[in-house]
Order: structure tokens, then C-alpha cells, then sequence
């Protein structure tokens, strides 16, 4: 069966300092693999989206990156974080599309990260 | 632009009652609306919808979708504690893309 790790469950850490979180999955292969990131009171809001390795979409433009290394480890990152950085950081994945509909996303246990 | 609204945004009902929780859209390339179920951490999905006038059903919880209006509705009954979560509406578009809505927090009291 299909699992999705993402670590760590939470976070806390000085404005200006790096960021590195870290979604794999297993038991697929070639999966569509997602950031969210959840603000109090907001939906989520989609940060990076990738289809395949070293290929991926940024939907918002901010001071995040996400890197897809291997197939199925999508990483985000950050090197100098801000205050309006903290919130609930959420990786999913699915099946790749095709052409279809679009099925549904299952999500990681999220990142729970504070920005002090 | 893309949007999903919920409502209500919070609820609190009693054991027992029955709850209808709505959501309107406005997604361009539309391909699917999806219900989630969030408590702690992550979002567990709950249905699927694409098909106008079909209900879903698992269980208490139903959902049904109209694409002429542009709405969905889920519907819990005989609610239980254990319902008491945050409840997500998602447009699905395009190939790739959910658009999420913020979600109506239900407290079901015993």
C-alpha cells in the first residue's frame, strides 16, 4: 500500500534561518507530488507542484523552493525565513493524471513550522 | 479567478442531529469536487464527485454534486462526536490543480 512520510511534525526557528522539509512516498511510482501551505482561517494554498523528477511548477511567488531530487522525495526549502513563513506546511500526492479526472490527493501528516 | 466557498463557516450541533454543509465553485477547466475530512493533521478525503444529481454515500456521511448550479452539498446524520472536524471543499481543474476551501469547522457535542 501507498504511505507518505513527511518530517519534521514540527518546528520552530529564527527569522533569517534555513528551512528544509522533507515528504517522501512509497509504494507508487511516478507520483504527482504537492506543497501546501495552511494559514489560519485560509484554505490551502498551493505552493509547488511537481510531475516527475528536477520538473517543477511554482503556483506563488514568495521566498520557498522545492526540489524533487528522486522520485518519489520532494523537498521544500528556504534559505532565510521569514515571519509570514510560519503556518502549516502540508506535502501530498497522486496518481499522475490521465488525461482524465482528476482523482484525489492523499496528504502527509504536515509540518507544523513558527517563525520566531 | 478560481474560488471555492464554504458554508457555514463553523457549526455546533448536538449529538444526534443532522448537518448539511454546502459548497458553491467557480473553477475554470472543472474536473472533479472532492470532499475532505480534516481533525488534527491531515486531510483524509471523503468523496468524489463528477457527475451532476449522483449521490455519494459511505456510511452517515452523502455528498451530491450540481454542475449547473455550481454546487455541493454533504450531509451528515445522526452526527457523533467523532465527526467533529474541519470539512474541505475542493474544486479539482485542469490536470493538476485543487482549489481548496477554507473549510467549515463542525463541533458535534455530546
Amino acid at each position: 500500500s501507498q504511505t507518505i512520510h513527511q518530517w519534521p511534525a514540527t518546528l520552530v526557528q529564527p527569522v533569517g534561518s534555513p528551512l528544509s522539509l522533507e515528504c517522501t512516498v512509497e509504494g507508487t511510482s511516478n507520483p504527482n507530488l504537492y506543497w501546501y501551505r495552511q494559514a489560519a482561517g485560509r484554505g490551502l494554498q498551493l505552493l509547488f507542484y511537481s510531475i516527475g523528477i528536477d520538473q517543477i511548477s511554482s503556483e506563488v511567488p514568495q521566498n520557498l523552493s522545492a526540489s524533487r531530487p528522486q522520485d518519489r522525495q520532494f523537498i521544500l526549502s528556504s534559505k532565510k525565513l521569514l515571519l509570514s513563513d510560519s503556518g502549516f506546511y502540508l506535502c501530498a500526492w497522486r496518481y499522475p493524471s490521465g488525461g482524465g479526472f482528476l482523482g484525489e490527493a492523499f496528504f502527509g501528516q504536515g509540518t507544523r513550522l513558527t517563525v520566531v | 479567478e478560481d474560488k471555492v466557498v464554504q458554508s457555514p463557516l463553523s457549526l455546533v450541533v448536538h449529538e444526534g442531529d443532522t448537518v448539511t454543509l454546502n459548497c458553491s465553485y467557480e473553477v475554470t477547466n472543472f474536473r472533479s469536487l472532492l470532499w475532505y475530512k480534516q481533525e488534527k493533521k491531515a486531510p483524509t478525503f471523503l468523496f468524489m464527485l463528477t457527475s451532476s444529481g449522483i449521490e455519494k454515500k459511505s456510511g452517515r456521511l452523502s455528498s451530491i454534486l450540481d454542475k449547473k448550479e455550481l454546487f455541493s452539498i454533504l450531509n451528515i446524520t445522526a452526527t457523533q462526536t467523532g465527526d467533529s472536524a474541519i470539512y474541505l471543499c475542493v474544486g479539482a481543474s485542469g490536470t493538476y490543480k485543487y482549489i481548496f476551501g477554507t473549510g467549515t469547522r463542525l463541533k458535534v457535542l455530546a
